[in-house]
This record gives structure tokens, C-alpha cells and sequence, in this order.
């Protein structure tokens, strides 16, 4: 099973400034068959990026993903007040599909 | 507009059973995997089962195999999770969600909002 790390645990940051979050695998995610998700308190979780670096529909272009084999990165250009929240990462490129334990953006 | 509606949740004692229901609209459901995933309060997301389109590919986390049961009626665009044997470290919000893809490999693209199962004596 690929265990996914991420960091940092909480960031706290300002509106406008940019965030940088990443997922570390122990294993290479075959094909970039990785996803970033955000989850709002009291909410589902939401599809942001796929294929490490594809925006959902509807995700603004503030965000990006990036990275391969066991290293990827969320960035989030410019901080909006709804950007904050969880964000997960996942992989689906092997067996079990596994999650990280997930990144709380905070304002600061 | 795509939807996933879960029902079901509720208390139950351990080593009782539960069914969760997920109705599904605003897609063709017989063209997409399905899956079930859980979240424990105020902990991260885990996987726990996934059914193909038509039922043929069925699978569970290790931490649930043997004792939950997942599946669909295409005909309801329903889907199902049968969960017997209940233990306190199943108590969890249970998500919907539909895989991206037909293939074997896929994301969630959409997300029901959840059914809280607590269990407790």
C-alpha cells in the first residue's frame, strides 16, 4: 500500500499570499495518478486536481498542481478567504487508492 | 446537476448491521464506477469499498473486507452498502462517490454529502 505524507500539518497564512502544500509518497504514483481534494468544515470533500496537475471544472486558476513519480505540490497562488479549508491528496494508481492525512490551511 | 444522496446512518449497537442507501441523479448511472469512503471524526479520508459499472469488479479496504458488502441496482440508480458485524472503530461518516472513470483506475469526481454511523452501546 502507498502510504502518502503531507505537509505541512496546518499552514496559517494571509489572504494574497501563496501557499504551497505538498504530498510525498512512499512508493512512485504510477502516471501521475494523483488528486488534491479540499474539504470545508461540515462539507464533502471536492475534486480540485487530477492527473496531478488538471483543474476540475469550476476550480479558478489560482491553483495548480504539479509533480511526479513520489513528490507533488498544491499551489495556491494567491489566497482567497474561501480557500481555506483541508486539502487532500490522493493517489489511484495502485491498489488500495489511499489518501493523505491531509493539510489544514488556516488564516493567519 | 450530478447528485448522490445517502441515507441509512444511524446508531447501532456493536456487532450489529446497517444498510446505507446512496440515490444517485443528473448522470447515467450504469456508466460509472461507484464507491464508498469513510471519515472518522475529525480524521482523514479512507477508501473502503468500490463496484464497477455493471457489477462485475467489487472491492473492499482490508479493514472491512468480510464484513461489509457493497452493490447497485442500475435500474434504481442506487447504491448500496451493507454493513454487518459493526465495530466502535467504524463509526464514521460514509461518503458517495462517484469514480471519474470506466476504467479500473479513477478519482472521485463527485461526493454525496454523507451519513453519520455511530456505534455504541
Amino acid at each position: 500500500e502507498i502510504v502518502l505524507t503531507q505537509s505541512p500539518g496546518t499552514l496559517s497564512l494571509s489572504p494574497g499570499e501563496r501557499a504551497t502544500l505538498s504530498c510525498r509518497a512512499s512508493q512512485s504514483v504510477s502516471s501521475s495518478y494523483l488528486a488534491w481534494y479540499q474539504q470545508k468544515s461540515g462539507q464533502a470533500p471536492r475534486l480540485f486536481i487530477y492527473g496531478a496537475s488538471s483543474r476540475a471544472t469550476g476550480i479558478p486558476d489560482r491553483f495548480s498542481g504539479s509533480g511526479s513519480g513520489t513528490d507533488f505540490t498544491l499551489t495556491i497562488s494567491r489566497l482567497e478567504p474561501e480557500d481555506f479549508a483541508v486539502y487532500y491528496c490522493q493517489q489511484y494508481g495502485s491498489s488500495p487508492q489511499t489518501f493523505g492525512q491531509g493539510t489544514k490551511l488556516e488564516i493567519k | 446537476e450530478v447528485q448522490l444522496v445517502e441515507s441509512g446512518g444511524g446508531l447501532v449497537k456493536p456487532g450489529g448491521s446497517l444498510r446505507l442507501s446512496c440515490a444517485a441523479s443528473g448522470f447515467t448511472f450504469t456508466n460509472y464506477n461507484m464507491n464508498w469512503v469513510r471519515q472518522a471524526p475529525g480524521k482523514g479520508l479512507e477508501w473502503v469499498s468500490s463496484i464497477s459499472s455493471s457489477s462485475s469488479y467489487i472491492y473492499y479496504a482490508d479493514s472491512v473486507k468480510g464484513r461489509f458488502t457493497i452493490s447497485r441496482d442500475n435500474a434504481k440508480n442506487s447504491l448500496y452498502l451493507q454493513m454487518n458485524s459493526l465495530r466502535a472503530e467504524d463509526r464514521a461518516v460514509y461518503y458517495c462517490a462517484r469514480g471519474a472513470y470506466s476504467s479500473s483506475l479513477y478519482h472521485f469526481d463527485y461526493w454525496g454529502q454523507g451519513t453519520l454511523v455511530t456505534v455504541s452501546s
